[in-house]
């Protein structure tokens, strides 16, 4: 058990809806990442949050947004749902943030399901 | 942008036989990092690699960086039926934005007793 720990564990919404996914990090990471990851493929970047801020973004539209918390729990929302987003949404957290050399603690993440 | 390539997509494995899998990137990593993830489960941390070189073993598991630092590779001896799942590798840039990692396709492995 990696102490990551997401809600819900699985999600079914309908096109057009929005979706808010919750992520509690392990105790004393204050770095949070939140990755897609697509049936039979690898994890996609969304972004990333350290100490509350915005550290890092991958190549998804602005209808996925995010928050880090002051204690460093993370919430994704993602708007207007498409069914291409129809996947497993995983959060990881690591110690310190500004490092790109840490190892990520994933959490058991949350499958999404759009119809 | 960056782009991480694993190959071979799936590996279909005797027990008791070793295999490979090659992880590339197209362009220089500041450091490599493998994960591994069971059916219906979540990537776990397996190693991290950060000098040209490098070499690390995790008892049957021996991975290595290579030397321009643009590609890795995971190699399994005496593959158990415990090593079935799927296996990533992640990079991170030279010149990073934003502290991603980025994640290969994997490489899903199946053990045959």
């Amino acid at each position: 058990e990696t102490g990551v720990t997401q809600s819900p564990t699985h999600l079914i919404k309908t096109r057009g809806q929005q979706v808010t996914l919750r992520c509690s990090s392990q105790s004393g990471h204050n770095t949070v990442s939140w990755y897609q990851q697509a049936l039979g493929q690898g994890p996609q970047f969304i972004f990333q949050y350290y100490r509350e801020e915005e550290n890092g973004r991958g190549n998804f539209p602005p209808r996925f947004s995010g928050l880090q918390f002051p204690n460093y729990s993370s919430e994704l929302n993602v708007n207007a749902l498409e069914l291409d987003d129809s996947a497993l949404y995983l959060c990881a957290s690591s110690p310190g943030g500004q490092v790109s050399y840490e190892k990520l603690f994933f959490g058991s993440g949350t499958q999404l399901s759009v119809l | 942008g960056q782009q991480v390539m694993q190959i071979p997509q799936y590996q279909h494995v005797q027990e008791g036989e070793d295999f490979t899998t090659y992880c590339n990137s197209s362009t220089t990593l500041s450091n490599i990092q493998w994960y591994k993830q069971r059916p219906g489960g979540h990537p776990v941390f397996l190693i991290q690699l950060v000098k040209s070189g490098e070499v690390k073993k995790q008892k049957r598991l021996t991975f290595q960086f290579g030397e321009a630092k643009k590609n890795s590779s995971l190699h399994i001896t005496a593959t158990q039926t415990t090593d079935v799942g799927t296996y990533f590798c992640a990079g991170v840039r030279a010149v990073a934005a934003g502290n991603k990692l980025t994640f290969g396709g994997g490489t899903r492995v199946l053990v045959k007793p």
